[in-house]
């Protein structure tokens, strides 16, 4: 079935542990994108990428970083979890940049204590 | 600053009609976009408004005003499978998406 996979689905993590949550794609979207969900708040953009071997800063980027090594993959990493990173992570993609229409994987629940 | 404002939750009953507004602050504008999301689950795309007016798709509407930076989305005969929240994201000069907080909607039998 196409669409977007994330990895994994629920974690908790001590403060200070590096974390990677994966997210993949079978639909051959240029664009991709991460954010993160807190209650009362809208959806905040940690980073994208454009196209493969490009990335961005989103507006709330810092503790994470991630890479673009080709169309289908886009892992979001954080270096030394924090409890303010207890948060729903959603990865997302579309065709190109300009296109508005977002398929979002199912969300990565983490929890930093 | 950029911004997107909507009420925080809505209730209605089933079968009628509601409305969930939606007001915006955008670094220029390249359209409107309104996303469902039931409670635990990912956000899934509604409706996309870029000109002014009135975007119908089945039992959802979406109007779009430029000029007043206003939206609404439009829930006609209601189900109970339509509780849910309603997000609202406009889309700046640079083609990010500004998301609202979302409208949490509460469907009455």
């Amino acid at each position: 079935i196409a669409g977007i996979t994330q990895a994994p689905t629920s974690q908790i993590l001590a403060a200070g542990r590096r974390m990677t949550l994966r997210c993949t794609q079978d639909m051959r979207h240029n664009a991709m994108y991460w954010y993160r969900q807190d209650l009362g708040l809208g959806l905040r953009l940690i980073h994208y990428s454009n196209t493969a071997g490009t990335t961005g800063k989103g507006e709330v980027p810092d503790g994470y970083s991630v890479s673009r090594a080709n169309t289908d993959d886009f892992p979001l990493t954080l270096a030394s979890a924090v409890p303010s990173q207890t948060s729903v992570y959603f990865c997302a993609s579309t065709p190109d940049s300009d296109t508005g229409e977002l398929f979002f994987g199912e969300g990565s629940r983490l929890t930093v204590l | 600053g950029q911004n997107i404002d909507q009420p925080t939750e809505m209730t209605a009953t089933e079968g009628a009609i509601v409305q969930i507004n939606c007001t915006y602050q955008t670094s220029g504008f390249n359209g409107l976009f309104w996303y469902q999301q039931h409670a635990g689950e990912a956000p899934t795309f509604l409706s996309y408004n870029v000109l002014d007016g009135l975007e119908e798709k089945g039992r959802f509407s979406s109007f779009l005003s430029r000029s007043k930076g206003y939206s609404y989305l439009l829930l006609k005969e209601l189900q109970m499978k339509d509780s849910a929240s309603y997000l609202c994201a406009g889309m700046d000069s640079n083609y990010q998406l500004i998301w609202g907080a979302g409208t949490k909607l509460i469907i009455k039998p």
